[in-house]
């Protein structure tokens, strides 16, 4: 049963930064947030996933709050590719369910 | 980075049917396959939870007798939807999490997508 709880859809300019947002308020002290997306008719593609601390890699950068009932997953620099729907993921459990994803549209 | 495979990625078969789908490891072994299942302009729902070498735990509502699974090897699990009807037309996804060095992330498979006429 999905833990999280995101906005249906949001739009971005491109080259602006997508800033997503997810309450996990359930979320177990030990237990990491995950964060994927996925491009119509295609396997979900891992972004990134974090326990406390902030995190970034390549794609994109997470940001957990202190008491880690919401985090943030921010795209830097949307591209049009970046148009997908963003899925956050209470892995609590060693389950990993799928809430209703935020549809993100990156405009030209 | 990991690969997971599956295959077909498309069938189309008659009611009545049954159809088996693979997803295979590509490059790490897994320890723990899921098996979602996806509806148009939907979420995916997890199915049930495989681990090589044990029954597969189901989700409540979702039939074990109708979807088989077996998960046989650290780099292979099946699911085969028996009997299939046309409300079973449906996308089909798998993913695996790697044994200890992976950080416990999940990959996924490209998808099947199972058309029942």
């Amino acid at each position: 049963d999905a833990k999280t709880t995101q906005p249906p859809s949001m739009d971005c300019a491109e080259g602006r930064a997508a800033n997503l947002p997810c309450n996990h308020s359930t979320i177990s002290g030990n237990e990491y947030v995950y964060w994927y997306r996925q491009i119509h008719s295609q396997g979900p593609q891992y972004i990134i996933h974090g326990l406390k601390n902030n995190e970034t890699n390549e794609m994109a950068s997470l940001i957990i709050t202190e008491d880690r009932k919401s985090s943030t997953l921010i795209l830097p620099h949307a591209t049009l590719r970046d148009t997908a729907v963003y899925y956050c993921i209470d892995t609590t459990g060693n389950q990993f369910y799928f809430g209703t994803g935020t549809s993100l549209t990156v405009i030209p | 980075g990991a690969v997971v495979s599956q295959h077909p990625s498309r069938v189309i078969c008659k009611s009545g049917t049954s159809v088996k789908i693979e997803c295979r490891s590509l490059d790490f072994q897994a320890t723990t396959m899921f098996w979602y299942r996806q509806f148009p302009k939907k979420s995916l729902m997890l199915m049930a939870t495989s681990n090589e070498g044990s029954k597969a735990t189901y989700e409540q509502g979702v039939e074990k007798d109708k979807f088989l699974i077996n998960h046989a090897s650290l780099t292979l699990s099946t699911l085969t939807v028996t009997s299939a009807h046309p409300e079973d037309s449906s996308f089909y996804i798998c993913s695996a999490r790697a044994l200890q060095g992976r950080g416990g992330e999940l990959f996924f498979g490209e998808g099947s997508r199972l058309t029942v006429l």
